[in-house]
């Protein structure tokens, strides 16, 4: 379909390993946003992307995490030494513009073990 | 930002109407409000928003309370596939910030058949 698509699905990691998670945004789609979702709460917040740059990255945890969007296109969320409390579903979503309604992915579903 | 507020659960019977409620006291000149909704293992999806008329849409209707400080969506007739985690989030048009998406806990419904 024409959504925005999210992979993995599931990754399971062992604690202190590398991750990297995609999202292929809607086409067309210029602003491209992380948010994180842990169990039996609401999504957060993490990094909006305006093109090819990080716009506010306010949300971002510290500084194991980080995230890319080189041609304003597809984007790759990092996260360095995983820990177990990065365990959670990170949903990726994409709006036409800053002040469109935005669209999500089905997440990807990150267990540290 | 503005805050809202939401009863954790409700609970509705197929091809019957459901009204959720929101709170929002504190609600701003500028801030819209907003209603997404979450199906069970999916990414949050956009119902409808609005500032201070009531709207419709082909999913739902949204009902502004006269001085902004509530709002109630509306499901005209309630199917199984409404059951989902309904979020009411303020997003104030007036800020740099209004992409960022502020989701509380939400109001989980379930549609009984």
């Amino acid at each position: 379909g024409a959504g925005v698509s999210q992979t993995p699905s599931n990754k399971v990691t062992e604690k202190g390993k590398y991750v990297e998670l995609r999202c292929d945004p809607i086409s067309g789609h210029t602003a491209l946003y992380w948010y994180r979702q842990s169990l039996g709460q609401g999504p957060e917040f993490l990094i909006y992307f305006q093109g090819t740059g990080a716009a506010d990255d306010s949300g971002l945890p510290n500084d194991r995490f980080f995230a890319v969007r080189p041609e304003g296109s597809v984007s790759t969320l990092k996260i360095q030494r995983t820990e177990r409390g990065d365990s959670a579903v990170y949903l990726c979503a994409s709006s036409f513009d800053r002040d469109s309604e935005a669209f999500f992915g089905q997440g990807t579903r990150l267990t540290v073990v | 930002d503005a805050k809202t507020t939401q009863p954790n659960s409700m609970e509705s019977n197929e091809e019957e109407p459901v009204h959720l409620p929101c709170n929002h006291s504190t609600i701003s000149g500028t801030d819209y409000i907003h209603w997404y909704r979450q199906l069970p293992s999916q990414g949050p999806e956009y119902v409808i928003h609005g500032l201070t008329s009531n709207v419709n849409n082909r999913m739902a209707s949204l009902a502004i309370a006269e001085d902004r400080k509530s709002s109630t969506l509306i499901l005209h007739r309630a199917t199984l596939r409404d059951a989902a985690v309904y979020y009411c989030i303020l997003r104030d048009e007036g800020r740099g910030s209004n992409y960022k998406l502020t989701f509380g806990k939400g109001t989980l419904l379930t549609v009984n058949p």
